[in-house]
């Protein structure tokens, strides 16, 4: 069974700093990897979408990489603000099934 | 493109009652669809996967006679929520696929159950 763990579970900066977040999953078998932005109360928010044959998606101030070998995602944000708070979520796609970490809660403060 | 909705986004409801969640994709044909539910600062974790015209295919530890799902039509898709307990109070989020090579699964809003 699929596991993914997202480090680290909270996370607190400044505002401006770049930051990185972590997910790592058990089985390299995946067809997708994603990332998604969740604010409180709310659904989820698509980021970036990695195919498995990619290593990395980049999207504004966002960027996502895939080390399918090492079962290992990053999503890097730079020049971090405070709508950047949020909770990013990590899922791998395998076939239709998508398997969650369970998150990483930022705080960018003023 | 590919927005999906969900209704109501808030319910609350006595114990014992049944309460029902509509999913629907607004602007493309959804042929599978997905319920997922959310304790607070869990994961999401799949219940089941909708297809149009068959039976849902639930995961493993979900009731399929509690949680009933309907998906009529290539836009909607119904989870019911039957006999509502307290246990039962979540964030479901349905999810449907658009189509295309990468299989992206596009989120509704969520609805908010609460049982009292």
């Amino acid at each position: 069974k699929q596991e993914v763990t997202q480090i680290p579970a909270a996370l607190s900066v400044p505002e401006g700093e770049n930051l990185v977040l972590n997910c790592s999953f058990t089985d390299s078998a995946i067809y997708n990897l994603q990332w998604f932005r969740q604010d409180p109360g709310k659904g989820l928010t698509s980021l970036l979408l990695i195919q498995s044959s990619q290593r990395e998606q980049t999207s504004g101030r966002l960027n996502a990489s895939l080390d399918k070998s090492s079962g290992r995602s990053t999503l890097y944000i730079a020049a971090s603000q405070p709508g950047d708070s949020a909770t990013y979520l990590c899922a791998v796609i395998s076939g239709y099934a998508l398997n969650f970490g369970k998150g990483t809660s930022l705080l960018v403060t003023p | 493109g590919a927005v999906v909705s969900q209704h109501p986004s808030r319910v609350i409801c006595k114990s014992g009652t049944s309460v029902k969640i509509e999913c629907r994709s607004l602007d493309f044909q959804a042929t599978t669809m997905f319920w997922y539910r959310q304790f607070p600062k869990q994961s999401l974790m799949l219940m089941a996967t909708s297809n149009e015209g068959s039976k849902a295919t639930y995961e493993q530890g979900v009731e399929k006679d509690k949680f009933l799902i309907n998906h009529a039509s290539l836009t909607l898709s119904t989870l019911t929520v039957t006999s509502a307990h307290p246990e039962d109070s979540s964030f479901y989020i349905c999810s449907a696929i658009s189509g295309g090579a990468s299989n992206e699964q596009f989120f509704g809003p969520g609805t908010r159950l609460t049982v009292l």
